[in-house]
């Protein structure tokens, strides 16, 4: 079965700091993965995503993850963190499509964000 | 552009009564997804519909009941309302893949039931 896991359930990072948050995978074929972004009371909103081919995948409010297979992982980077970044980040892993494409969600990492 | 829209954004119940919520996907998108998502829980997959038909299901509970309308909105039923069901439910829709987009799931900001 499909699982996901972030090892980090809060960080806290200086303002204009760098970010990776871990994500771990457990999949048999090649995963769809996805980073959400979810701020509190709000809904989730989809940072990027990894289907195929470039491992290095560019998503919005700057963020980047890579996806290595080696290590069943896909990490989310982010060169200089705004407060505006602070939220809640989900990793998610999605099912075949033909089983439905349901997402299965990490734990979530808190971000705080110093000044 | 359009976004996924869900009603009620709140609602408050007391325990045995019923709840309906509401998701209307994004147009063109012809699959929608259901998640609970508990205080400080990641969000649990509850039931999925393609093309009207229920295409998968979850931890839903047999109280709970969803369906997809012709026009692709979707209704959860939930019936004999528990403390427990106090959670935040997000509607998510998606084209399929193999369309440009296809795959990605859009959430709506969910509809906050407490259950009293």
């Amino acid at each position: 079965a499909q699982s996901v896991t972030q090892p980090d359930i809060h960080i806290t990072v200086s303002e204009g700091a760098s970010l990776e948050l871990r994500c771990n995978y457990s999949y048999g074929a090649t995963p769809y993965l996805f980073w959400y972004v979810q701020s509190p009371g709000q809904g989730l909103q989809l940072l990027l995503k990894y289907f195929s081919g470039d491992t290095l995948v560019q998503g919005i409010k700057g963020f980047e993850a890579e996806f290595k297979r080696s290590q069943s992982s896909f990490n989310l980077r982010k060169p200089s963190v705004h407060w505006s970044d602070a939220a809640e980040y989900f990793c998610a892993v999605a099912a075949p499509y033909n089983q439905g494409g349901k997402l299965i969600f990490g734990q979530g990492t808190e971000l705080s964000v110093k000044p | 552009a359009a976004g996924v829209i869900q009603s009620p954004r709140h609602l408050i119940k007391e325990k045995r009564e019923t709840a309906t919520l509401k998701c209307y996907p994004i147009p063109r998108h012809d699959t929608v997804y259901w998640y609970q998502q508990g205080p400080g829980q990641d969000p649990q997959f509850l039931i999925s519909f393609y093309e009207k038909m229920q295409s998968d299901k979850g931890s839903i509970p047999d109280r709970f009941s969803a369906q997809q309308f012709s026009d692709y909105h979707s209704e959860l039923n939930m019936s004999s309302l528990e403390l427990g069901d106090s959670a935040l439910y997000f509607c998510a829709s998606s084209l399929p893949l193999g369309l440009a987009g296809g795959g990605e799931q859009y959430f709506g900001p969910g509809t906050r039931l407490t259950v009293t």
